[in-house]
């Protein structure tokens, strides 16, 4: 089984910070990486996938990278709507998808 | 509009049974594997299965091995969870999920499961 794992848990930054939040899987996933928004009592929401490419219409503020076990998202210049939990997901296989345990990123 | 709309949860004794339904609308259905990905309360997302365009291919997380089964009917542009021997862990809200490959594009608001005595 892959194992996905987010740090940090949570995260205190201010409107315009720049934020970066790691996804680190436990074997190889090439770049079957996908970064989901979820505000609370909504679904969520694609941000990025294959690891670096933007979902239409999300702010090109969002930003992805890495591959192999390391990956990344980036937010340039935090906006007040930015602020919700973050999840990545590895879909390597189609037999297994597993995300990570997500990313509380907190108005300091 | 592209839209997915669950139903069918509920509050349900342990070891009973639930069936959910998600249907879409807005898009090509039948073009996209189809998940049902869940998140008990305050706790992350938990993917539990998924289905291939033509429902030749079923995949389960191991935790729902045995008693949940996955299907569609791309004809009603719906998707389906049959849950039995439901277990108070199981209380989660349900999500159906959905995209072109593993990416999750599309999603649904949720439909509540509780299961308590």
């Amino acid at each position: 089984d892959i194992q996905m794992t987010q740090s940090p848990s949570t995260l205190s930054a201010s409107v315009g910070d720049r934020v970066t939040i790691s996804c680190r899987a436990s074997q190889t996933i090439s770049n079957w990486l996908a970064w989901y928004q979820q505000k609370p009592g909504k679904a969520p929401k694609l941000l990025i996938y294959k690891a670096s490419t933007l979902e239409s219409g999300v702010p090109s503020r969002f930003s992805g990278s890495g591959s192999g076990t390391e990956f990344t998202l980036t937010i340039s210049c935090l906006q007040p709507d930015d602020f919700a939990t973050y999840y990545c997901q590895q879909y390597n296989s189609y037999s297994e998808y597993t995300f990570g345990q997500g990313t509380k990123l907190e108005i300091k | 509009e592209v839209q997915l709309e669950e139903s069918g949860g509920g509050l349900v004794q342990p070891g009973g049974s639930l069936r959910l339904t998600c249907v879409g609308a807005g898009f090509r259905f039948s073009d996209y594997w189809m998940s049902w990905v869940r998140q008990a309360p305050g706790k992350g997302l938990e993917w539990v299965a998924n289905v291939k365009q033509d429902g030749s291919e079923k995949y389960y997380v191991d935790f729902v091995k045995g008693r949940f089964i996955i299907s569609r009917d791309n004809a009603k542009n719906s998707l389906y969870l049959q849950m039995e021997y439901l277990r108070a862990d199981d209380t989660a809200m349900f999500f159906c999920a959905g995209g072109r490959l593993g990416e999750l594009s599309l999603w649904g608001q949720g439909t509540l499961v509780t299961v308590s005595p």
